[in-house]
């Protein structure tokens, strides 16, 4: 079946760093990617998504390439704040017969030290 | 628009017991998705309902089961409860009836279920 693959936390750097989490995805066709964020206590927010190969997500300074030719979708963000530490969630969209799943990769930790 | 709420948020229980647990979507929303996270497995899909039909179930043993009801409201229900069942348990919904945001799934914070 599909897979997503994330890097290995957890990520601490300072306030105002470069940030970039890495996601490669293994699927059948081209599917829909996103990056979720959680924060403490809460549940899954959609930070950014790509639908079709070369698109560019982007949000709240974030921002994703989906690269069909490395099966890449890695996450940036040029001045990290400390509002955000959280953790990071990287996820494919899996339609078959019309129902639709999200496959996530194993969420990476992100601290902002201020 | 009030988001996709589930209930209770907490929950305690000891092993061999039943729990249910419950999740209205947003408003007009009509396909409901559940999904476990834990620390070892992560995310994993449980299971999709839309129009009270489950459309898609993941890889999960028969005393996982969930439904969907008329207004789109849905339970999961889990029985005979082992300790390996302690997680976050997260529903989602989607509008589902096209458009171009169908595809995009809305969380709720999620019900803390702890088995002892």
């Amino acid at each position: 079946g599909d897979s997503v693959t994330q890097m290995e936390g957890p990520v601490t750097l300072s306030e105002e760093a470069f940030l970039t989490i890495n996601c490669t995805y293994t699927a059948t066709g081209y599917p829909s990617l996103f990056w979720y964020v959680q924060y403490p206590g809460e549940g899954l927010q959609l930070l950014l998504k790509a639908t079709k190969a070369d698109d560019k997500g982007s949000n709240k300074g974030f921002e994703a390439t989906y690269r069909k030719e490395t099966t890449s979708f890695h996450l940036e963000k040029g001045s990290v704040q400390v509002s955000d530490s959280a953790v990071y969630f990287c996820a494919l969209r899996e339609l078959e017969r019309g129902a639709q799943k999200l496959v996530f990769g194993q969420g990476t930790r992100l601290t902002i030290n201020p | 628009k009030a988001g996709v709420t589930q209930t209770p948020r907490y929950l305690i229980k000891t092993r061999g017991q039943q729990v249910t647990l419950s999740c209205s979507p947003i408003s007009g929303h009509r396909s409901v998705s559940w999904y476990q996270q834990t620390p070892g497995q992560g995310l994993q899909f449980l299971f999709e309902y839309f129009s009270e039909t489950q459309r898609n179930k993941g890889n999960f043993p028969g005393r996982f089961s969930g439904r969907q009801f008329s207004n789109s409201r849905s339970e999961m229900n889990v029985s005979t409860l082992e300790l390996g069942d302690s997680a976050l348990y997260l529903c989602a919904s989607r509008w589902a009836s096209g458009g171009p945001t169908y595809n995009e799934q809305f969380f709720g914070p999620g019900t803390r279920l702890t088995v002892l």
